[in-house]
């Protein structure tokens, strides 16, 4: 049901940098809708991690970063480090009046 | 800001549930709140969500769950509520509340989540 399309799995070695696409269309991320990540750690809630494309909330490092460009948005981690294993999701809003969230990406340190 | 969700269990197809989410550390009354889901193994789904009071308390659900699925608020106890009604097998997931907010008059995203509360439905 997952709106927004990303990569199912990205990795790198500890100390490099990674991104993750978001993939929408014109009825949302192309609607000029604002794009936001979250970080799922194993077994717990999912975190707020960038908002409104670009923005850290308070305590996110400045390794991530998020940016938004068209249907599409993107986030980079760079410094990969090991406490970065987690799955990713990108969230919008759409047209038809629903929140829609990307398919995942898991990110794994090598 | 601390979110806990209860009221999760075991139920059977068709069978009815209504799940809790206790908020402490803002004040619970000025915030819209929000369900999601999430099926084992899979993505986050949107559940529905709840203006504030300010905004009339008005709800909006996911199609998968509209007519379905309740969301309410009482202000007073700070805790927002999701009653689920005709439950399916579909609906076996664990389910997050969270706080949302927003920039100016753009779509909210969702600030802090709850732990969350499994809720399984099955024969």
């Amino acid at each position: 049901q997952s709106v927004l399309t990303q990569p199912p799995s990205v990795s790198g070695a500890p100390g490099q940098r990674v991104t993750i696409s978001c993939t929408g269309s014109s009825s949302n991320i192309g609607a000029h809708y604002d794009v936001h990540w979250y970080r799922q750690l194993p077994r717990t809630a999912p975190k707020l991690l960038i908002y409104d494309n670009n923005n850290r909330p308070s305590g996110v490092p400045d390794r991530f970063s998020g940016s938004k460009s068209g249907t599409s948005a993107s986030l980079a981690i760079t410094g990969l480090q090991a406490e970065d294993e987690a799955d990713y999701y990108c969230q919008s809003y759409d047209l038809s009046g629903v929140y829609v969230f990307g398919t995942g990406t898991k990110v794994t340190v090598l | 800001v601390q979110l806990v969700e209860s009221g999760g269990g075991l139920v059977k197809p068709g069978q009815s549930l209504r799940l809790s989410c206790t908020a402490s550390g803002f004040t619970f009354g000025d915030f819209p709140m929000s369900w999601f889901r999430q099926a084992p193994g899979k993505g986050l789904e949107w559940v529905g969500f709840i203006r504030s009071k300010a905004y009339g308390e008005t709800t909006e659900y996911a199609a998968s769950v509209k007519g379905r699925f309740t969301i309410s608020r009482d202000d007073s106890k700070s805790i927002a509520y999701l009653q689920m009604n005709s439950l399916e097998t579909e609906d076996t997931a664990v389910y997050y509340c969270t706080r949302a907010i927003r920039s100016g008059d753009s779509p909210y995203y969702f600030d802090f989540w709850g732990q969350g509360t499994l809720v399984t439905v099955s024969s």
